[in-house]
């Protein structure tokens, strides 16, 4: 069964760095999601994205967040200064045009900002 | 905006125990109502969805019906098992969402002992 696949699956980092957290989306779909989730707290959606461009965004992807599509099968969420509330978990989707059944998620970076 | 409630966990039953995971929502108009699974060191899996008022959804013994006049998803299951054990979600995606994102609630851990 197709799979998105996220790496690494746990990143540390130092306070103000830049990190990329990187997904390989199902071949074949379309539309492409990052959401993550603060320990404890909600699962919030960041930002889609459909046909090499941002689509829609929450209010957390400010300035310090992009997204890009860089070789046509990697999707990756740059983070440029984190800080420590940046720390989550941060799960890849991707969907094709089959609606919700079409939603696949990865198994999430886990990124720790100390 | 949107938002989903769902029961604080962990729940802790016995195998073959019956299960209930309240879920409430708030949103406008009749969105589309889903509960997401996640095992352990896996992604987030569609367990089963519902798309209109009274709609029942149902997969692998467990279901949940769509209340309007309660605004609410209620997971249940009426004999758990050890491999059920995993983190529940529910989720809801509102009638103005143009790309399909969702919104989650906090998730609830069901943990199921022999």
């Amino acid at each position: 069964e197709p799979e998105v696949t996220q790496t690494p699956s746990h990143q540390v980092t130092q306070m103000g760095q830049e990190v990329i957290l990187r997904c390989v989306p199902i071949s074949n779909h379309l539309y492409f999601y990052w959401y993550r989730q603060i320990l404890g707290q909600k699962v919030e959606f960041l930002v889609s994205f459909y046909n090499n461009e941002i689509s829609e965004k929450s209010e957390i992807f400010d300035d310090q967040f992009s997204v890009e599509r860089p070789d046509g099968s990697n999707f990756t969420l740059k983070i440029r200064s984190t800080k420590l509330e940046d720390s989550a978990m941060y799960f890849c989707a991707s969907r094709g045009t089959g609606g919700e059944l079409g939603y696949t998620f990865g198994s999430g970076t886990r990124l720790t900002v100390v | 905006g949107d938002s989903v409630t769902q029961m604080e966990g962990p729940v802790t039953l016995s195998e073959e125990a019956f299960l209930t995971i309240n879920c409430t929502y708030t949103a406008t108009g009749y969105p589309s109502l889903f509960w997401y699974v996640q095992y352990p060191g896996e992604g987030l899996q569609l367990l089963l969805k519902a798309t209109k008022a009274d709609d029942k959804g149902s997969n692998k013994g467990f279901e949940a019906t769509y209340r309007k006049e309660t605004t609410s998803f209620h997971l249940e299951k009426g004999s758990v098992q050890v491999s059920d054990s995993a983190v529940y979600f529910c989720a809801l995606r509102g009638v103005g969402s143009g790309y399909s994102t969702l919104t989650f609630g906090k998730g609830t851990m069901l943990l199921v002992s022999p």
